[in-house]
């Protein structure tokens, strides 16, 4: 069974610049998570999609974060304008359902903003 | 006070060592917990359940004390292929969904 698939999986950008990252689930899942890991810390969550819905974005920074899941599939996390300490792992996750506890994660999104 | 804590580290053991980590939660609302495992540079992945009866699964068992609101997971005869990080999380229904909540981590370094 494929896993989640995140690209790119390393990106520099310069303060003040856009950038977006791509997320593709296991098939079949319908809940999606995009959480930010910053170094020495746990993951945290951003948004969580049910389908194409979302869920939960209380902690997503909407004045410069945006994530969509428009078909129920996929998903782009942007970030514009990034920040200094936006420099993190990006993770996106899939499970089942909303109700499963277990979450799949992708390899994650390496982002240095310099 | 974050709605999960735990131990500081690093821990640095020897093989064949048991080591223990502890972890506290604040939010009763917190429901179920699990570990999860990290690895350097890769994602984390659920190593097991914590139930207020005990979870065992080889050398690991993982243990709920909903009184005194902390997990804790053992690892017996620690190998060097258990070097990572372990991730206390928590679960909480909010209505309609679930959500995790993850713990900073703690890092084990299995040393020959």
């Amino acid at each position: 069974e494929a896993g989640v698939a995140q690209s790119p999986r390393y990106k520099i950008i310069e303060k003040r610049q856009s950038v977006a990252f791509w997320c593709n689930p296991i098939s079949g899942h319908a809940t999606l998570y995009w959480y930010q890991q910053i170094l020495g810390q746990g993951p945290k969550l951003l948004i969580q999609f049910q389908n194409n819905g979302v869920v939960d974005d209380s902690q997503l920074p909407k004045d410069r974060f945006s994530a969509e899941r428009l078909k129920g599939v996929d998903s782009t996390l942007k970030i514009q304008p990034a920040k200094l300490e936006d420099s993190a792992v990006y993770l996106c996750a899939s499970s089942l359902d909303q109700a499963i506890y277990e979450q799949y994660f992708g390899p994650g999104t390496r982002l240095t903003v310099t | 006070r974050k709605e999960v804590e735990q131990d500081p580290g690093p821990f640095n053991v020897p093989e064949g060592a048991t080591v223990a980590f502890n972890c506290t939660y604040s939010n009763s609302a917190s429901q179920s917990f699990f570990w999860y495992r990290q690895d350097c540079r890769k994602e984390p992945k659920l190593l097991m359940s914590v139930y207020s009866s005990g979870n065992e699964d080889g050398r690991f068992t993982a243990q709920l004390n909903r009184a005194s609101q902390y997990i804790s997971l053992l690892i017996r005869d620690s190998k060097l292929s258990d070097s990572a990080t372990y991730l206390c999380v928590g679960q909480r229904d909010t209505g309609a969904n679930s959500k995790l909540t993850f713990g900073k981590g703690i890092t084990l370094s299995v040393r020959p």
